[in-house]
């Protein structure tokens, strides 16, 4: 069985400030791990990916997560964020076999509010 | 060109009615999907599709009952309509079905109960 619990259902950042949301998964496979963005009234879009390459992944517009096996983590974040960030963050995963096989389990998502 | 479009985009129906939203996908995958984001925006898998073959059947009501006519659409019906349908229901595509693909989303279709 696979799950993702994000903490923190709202972010609040100043604009120019660090974003950072804070995603931790279960799997009894090794995972594939994603970050999706949904913005009102649209459907999502994929950030960025892990599928065992590099540990730190680079994503669209700024964002970055990284891959802590240890942890059972995959963060995402943002040096500096900006008033168009503003959206719902959703961390996803995807099992590479078993139950999970090709089913993409979605957290409960977080969103994410940005300050002027 | 949208590439993966659904219709309609908002529905309003009564208890006990049956109706179907219709996903189409321009992208030439192989394997789509269809989700159900609740009220509190929890997204959930439903049904996935590889070339018009059924592979992900989550516990779903079987008043619900996905249908695909060729590999560029996934439709889906749903029989005598409960409040608890309520939802927005969102189809994706990616390209292969073993879940490391991004999979790609349509603009959800509200459906609302009443």
């Amino acid at each position: 069985a696979q799950s993702v619990t994000q903490l923190g259902s709202h972010v609040s950042v100043s604009e120019g400030a660090l974003v950072l949301l804070r995603c931790n998964y279960s799997s009894s496979v090794p995972p594939y791990l994603f970050w999706y963005v949904q913005y009102p009234n649209q459907g999502l879009q994929l950030l960025l990916k892990y599928t065992s390459a590099a540990t730190l992944v680079k994503g669209i517009n700024g964002f970055e997560a990284e891959f802590k096996k240890s942890e059972t983590s995959f963060h995402l974040t943002k040096p500096s964020a900006h008033m168009s960030d503003a959206a719902e963050y959703f961390c996803a995963v995807s099992g590479a076999g078993g139950t999970s096989y090709g089913k993409l389990t979605f957290g409960q998502g977080t969103i994410l509010t940005v300050h002027p | 060109d949208t590439a993966v479009s659904q219709t309609p985009k908002y529905l309003v129906t009564q208890m006990g009615n049956d109706k179907s939203i219709k996903c189409e996908q321009n992208l030439g995958h192989d394997t789509m999907y269809w989700y159900k984001q609740d009220s509190k925006k929890f997204l959930k898998i439903m049904f996935s599709y590889n070339n018009k073959e059924l592979i992900i059947n989550e516990t779903v009501p079987n008043r619900f009952s996905p249908k695909s006519p060729d590999k560029a659409h996934l439709n889906l019906h749903i029989n005598s309509l409960e409040l608890g349908d309520s939802a927005v229901y969102f189809c994706a595509s990616s390209q292969d079905s073993w879940g490391w693909d991004e999979q790609y989303f349509g603009p959800g279709t509200r459906l609302t109960v009443t």
